[in-house]
Protein backbone atom coordinates (compact mmCIF):
# COMPACT_ATOMS: atom_id res chain seq x y z
CA UNK A 1 0.00 0.00 0.00
CA UNK A 2 0.87 3.24 -0.57
CA UNK A 3 -0.80 5.13 1.86
CA UNK A 4 -1.90 8.50 1.70
CA UNK A 5 0.05 10.10 -1.20
CA UNK A 6 -0.16 13.81 -2.27
CA UNK A 7 0.45 16.00 -5.16
CA UNK A 8 2.85 18.04 -5.92
CA UNK A 9 5.37 18.57 -2.86
CA UNK A 10 5.83 21.97 -3.99
CA UNK A 11 4.02 24.73 -5.64
CA UNK A 12 4.74 28.20 -5.96
CA UNK A 13 1.64 30.50 -7.38
CA UNK A 14 0.77 34.19 -8.36
CA UNK A 15 -1.81 35.88 -6.37
CA UNK A 16 -5.05 35.37 -8.12
CA UNK A 17 -4.05 31.47 -9.63
CA UNK A 18 -6.31 28.85 -8.85
CA UNK A 19 -5.10 24.79 -8.48
CA UNK A 20 -6.09 21.32 -7.10
CA UNK A 21 -4.18 20.09 -4.82
CA UNK A 22 -4.41 16.12 -5.16
CA UNK A 23 -4.76 13.60 -2.67
CA UNK A 24 -5.09 9.66 -2.81
CA UNK A 25 -5.98 6.89 -0.63
CA UNK A 26 -5.18 3.28 -1.17
CA UNK A 27 -6.46 1.87 2.25
CA UNK A 28 -10.25 2.27 1.61
CA UNK A 29 -10.95 4.52 4.62
CA UNK A 30 -13.62 6.38 4.98
CA UNK A 31 -12.68 9.36 6.18
CA UNK A 32 -10.48 12.08 4.56
CA UNK A 33 -9.46 15.61 5.53
CA UNK A 34 -7.13 18.74 4.38
CA UNK A 35 -5.11 20.54 7.04
CA UNK A 36 -2.99 23.23 6.61
CA UNK A 37 -0.15 23.95 8.94
CA UNK A 38 0.64 27.44 9.63
CA UNK A 39 4.01 28.16 12.11
CA UNK A 40 3.16 28.16 15.83
CA UNK A 41 -0.49 27.70 14.78
CA UNK A 42 -0.19 23.61 15.07
CA UNK A 43 -2.60 21.92 12.01
CA UNK A 44 -6.27 23.31 11.28
CA UNK A 45 -9.29 21.73 9.10
CA UNK A 46 -9.72 23.03 6.37
CA UNK A 47 -12.37 20.65 4.94
CA UNK A 48 -13.48 16.82 5.40
CA UNK A 49 -15.02 13.74 4.23
CA UNK A 50 -17.18 11.19 5.77
CA UNK A 51 -17.25 9.13 2.35
CA UNK A 52 -17.80 9.53 -1.34
CA UNK A 53 -20.31 12.27 -2.13
CA UNK A 54 -20.11 13.77 1.52
CA UNK A 55 -17.95 16.58 2.78
CA UNK A 56 -17.89 19.33 5.25
CA UNK A 57 -16.49 22.37 6.79
CA UNK A 58 -13.63 22.80 9.42
CA UNK A 59 -12.25 25.38 10.93
CA UNK A 60 -10.42 27.00 8.19
CA UNK A 61 -12.65 26.31 4.40
CA UNK A 62 -12.85 30.05 2.96
CA UNK A 63 -10.76 30.35 -0.02
CA UNK A 64 -10.79 26.29 -0.75
CA UNK A 65 -13.10 24.02 -2.36
CA UNK A 66 -13.23 19.99 -2.10
CA UNK A 67 -15.28 17.55 -3.49
CA UNK A 68 -15.08 13.61 -2.93
CA UNK A 69 -16.45 11.66 -6.26
CA UNK A 70 -14.36 8.31 -5.42
CA UNK A 71 -13.90 6.64 -2.20
CA UNK A 72 -9.68 7.09 -2.94
CA UNK A 73 -9.46 10.52 -4.10
CA UNK A 74 -9.63 14.09 -1.93
CA UNK A 75 -8.64 16.96 -4.37
CA UNK A 76 -8.36 20.64 -2.48
CA UNK A 77 -9.15 23.54 -4.79
CA UNK A 78 -7.59 26.95 -4.01
CA UNK A 79 -9.86 28.96 -6.23
CA UNK A 80 -8.19 32.62 -6.10
CA UNK A 81 -4.55 31.94 -3.95
CA UNK A 82 -3.76 34.68 -1.65
CA UNK A 83 -0.57 35.27 0.17
CA UNK A 84 -2.09 34.15 3.27
CA UNK A 85 -2.73 31.10 2.15
CA UNK A 86 0.90 30.25 2.11
CA UNK A 87 1.10 27.02 3.96
CA UNK A 88 2.00 23.57 3.94
CA UNK A 89 -1.23 21.39 3.47
CA UNK A 90 -1.45 17.47 4.71
CA UNK A 91 -4.08 15.65 3.55
CA UNK A 92 -5.01 12.55 6.17
CA UNK A 93 -7.46 9.74 6.04
CA UNK A 94 -8.82 6.87 8.68
CA UNK A 95 -10.50 3.98 8.78
CA UNK A 96 -14.65 3.56 9.97
CA UNK A 97 -15.37 6.34 11.39
CA UNK A 98 -18.96 4.97 12.61
CA UNK A 99 -17.08 2.41 14.00
CA UNK A 100 -15.29 4.38 16.89
CA UNK A 101 -11.74 6.87 16.75
CA UNK A 102 -9.04 5.97 14.74
CA UNK A 103 -5.60 7.30 14.25
CA UNK A 104 -5.47 9.61 10.82
CA UNK A 105 -2.96 8.59 8.30
CA UNK A 106 -0.88 11.71 6.95
CA UNK A 107 0.29 12.55 3.33
CA UNK A 108 3.66 13.71 2.81
CA UNK A 109 2.43 17.75 2.26
CA UNK A 110 2.17 20.29 -0.20
CA UNK A 111 4.45 23.15 0.49
CA UNK A 112 2.76 26.21 -1.19
CA UNK A 113 3.79 29.84 -1.78
CA UNK A 114 2.07 32.58 -3.06
CA UNK A 115 3.65 35.60 -3.92
CA UNK B 1 -15.80 24.30 21.37
CA UNK B 2 -12.57 21.93 22.08
CA UNK B 3 -9.12 23.33 22.50
CA UNK B 4 -6.07 21.89 22.72
CA UNK B 5 -3.06 24.00 24.63
CA UNK B 6 0.67 22.92 24.60
CA UNK B 7 2.24 25.36 26.61
CA UNK B 8 6.14 24.48 26.16
CA UNK B 9 6.39 26.05 22.55
CA UNK B 10 10.10 24.85 22.54
CA UNK B 11 12.16 22.62 25.20
CA UNK B 12 15.90 22.08 24.67
CA UNK B 13 17.61 19.00 26.56
CA UNK B 14 20.94 17.40 26.61
CA UNK B 15 20.90 13.73 25.46
CA UNK B 16 19.86 10.98 27.67
CA UNK B 17 17.84 13.83 29.85
CA UNK B 18 14.53 12.52 30.66
CA UNK B 19 11.88 15.27 28.98
CA UNK B 20 8.08 15.80 29.76
CA UNK B 21 5.68 17.51 26.94
CA UNK B 22 2.98 18.96 28.67
CA UNK B 23 -1.06 18.72 26.74
CA UNK B 24 -3.86 20.56 28.28
CA UNK B 25 -7.45 20.12 26.59
CA UNK B 26 -11.02 21.53 26.85
CA UNK B 27 -13.93 19.53 25.94
CA UNK B 28 -17.60 19.37 26.68
CA UNK B 29 -18.00 15.95 25.14
CA UNK B 30 -18.34 12.79 27.79
CA UNK B 31 -16.33 10.70 24.67
CA UNK B 32 -13.33 11.90 23.13
CA UNK B 33 -10.03 10.50 21.90
CA UNK B 34 -6.25 12.13 22.34
CA UNK B 35 -3.44 11.58 19.99
CA UNK B 36 0.12 12.63 20.22
CA UNK B 37 2.08 12.59 16.91
CA UNK B 38 5.65 13.54 15.94
CA UNK B 39 6.82 16.17 13.07
CA UNK B 40 10.75 15.47 12.47
CA UNK B 41 12.98 17.45 10.40
CA UNK B 42 11.68 15.77 7.48
CA UNK B 43 7.99 17.24 8.09
CA UNK B 44 6.17 13.89 7.96
CA UNK B 45 3.82 13.44 10.58
CA UNK B 46 3.75 10.07 12.51
CA UNK B 47 1.16 8.68 14.55
CA UNK B 48 2.59 7.74 18.29
CA UNK B 49 -0.30 7.11 20.40
CA UNK B 50 -4.17 7.48 20.56
CA UNK B 51 -6.08 7.20 23.97
CA UNK B 52 -10.18 7.34 24.74
CA UNK B 53 -11.50 9.11 27.33
CA UNK B 54 -13.05 5.88 29.13
CA UNK B 55 -9.51 4.74 29.67
CA UNK B 56 -6.97 6.41 31.67
CA UNK B 57 -4.35 3.65 32.39
CA UNK B 58 -0.78 5.02 31.82
CA UNK B 59 0.50 3.70 28.80
CA UNK B 60 4.41 2.89 28.08
CA UNK B 61 6.33 2.19 24.89
CA UNK B 62 9.81 1.39 24.93
CA UNK B 63 11.20 5.10 26.14
CA UNK B 64 7.68 6.89 25.53
CA UNK B 65 4.95 7.15 27.94
CA UNK B 66 1.97 9.20 28.48
CA UNK B 67 0.31 10.14 31.99
CA UNK B 68 -3.91 11.08 31.07
CA UNK B 69 -5.26 12.27 34.19
CA UNK B 70 -9.05 13.24 33.35
CA UNK B 71 -9.09 15.15 36.48
CA UNK B 72 -6.95 17.74 35.43
CA UNK B 73 -7.85 17.37 31.58
CA UNK B 74 -4.08 16.61 30.81
CA UNK B 75 -2.16 14.37 28.46
CA UNK B 76 1.19 14.60 29.11
CA UNK B 77 3.83 12.53 27.07
CA UNK B 78 7.52 11.71 28.82
CA UNK B 79 10.49 10.80 26.86
CA UNK B 80 13.11 8.73 28.81
CA UNK B 81 17.03 8.56 28.63
CA UNK B 82 16.15 11.49 25.30
CA UNK B 83 18.38 10.83 22.00
CA UNK B 84 19.18 13.29 19.22
CA UNK B 85 16.49 11.13 16.87
CA UNK B 86 13.73 12.38 19.56
CA UNK B 87 14.34 16.00 18.28
CA UNK B 88 11.11 17.05 16.27
CA UNK B 89 7.99 18.86 16.94
CA UNK B 90 5.56 16.81 18.78
CA UNK B 91 1.70 17.25 18.63
CA UNK B 92 -1.24 16.73 20.93
CA UNK B 93 -4.82 16.63 19.18
CA UNK B 94 -8.28 15.78 20.31
CA UNK B 95 -11.15 14.02 18.27
CA UNK B 96 -14.73 14.90 20.26
CA UNK B 97 -17.10 11.79 19.57
CA UNK B 98 -19.71 13.98 18.40
CA UNK B 99 -23.76 13.69 17.21
CA UNK B 100 -23.53 10.11 15.42
CA UNK B 101 -20.10 9.81 16.03
CA UNK B 102 -19.35 11.22 12.83
CA UNK B 103 -17.13 13.98 13.90
CA UNK B 104 -14.23 11.59 15.37
CA UNK B 105 -11.72 11.89 12.54
CA UNK B 106 -11.84 15.97 12.97
CA UNK B 107 -9.09 16.64 14.74
CA UNK B 108 -8.13 19.87 16.94
CA UNK B 109 -5.02 20.39 17.41
CA UNK B 110 -2.25 21.60 19.84
CA UNK B 111 0.34 24.30 18.55
CA UNK B 112 3.31 22.07 18.82
CA UNK B 113 6.04 21.73 20.82
CA UNK B 114 9.50 21.68 19.30
CA UNK B 115 12.04 19.30 21.56
CA UNK B 116 15.34 19.92 20.42
CA UNK B 117 17.82 16.67 21.53
CA UNK B 118 21.62 18.09 22.26
CA UNK B 119 24.24 15.27 22.08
Amino acid sequence: NAGVTQTPKFQVLKTGQSMTLQCAQDMNHEYMSWYRQDPGMGLRLIHYSVGAGITDQGEVPNGYNVSRSTTEDFPLRLLSAAPSQTSVYFCASSYSVRTGAREQYFGPGTRLTVT
Amino acid sequence: AQKVTQAQTEISVVEKEDVTLDCVYETRDTTYYLFWYKQPPSGELVFLIRRNSFDEQNEISGRYSWNFQKSTSSFNFTITASQVVDSAVYFCALSEAGAGGTSYGKLTFGQGTILTVHP
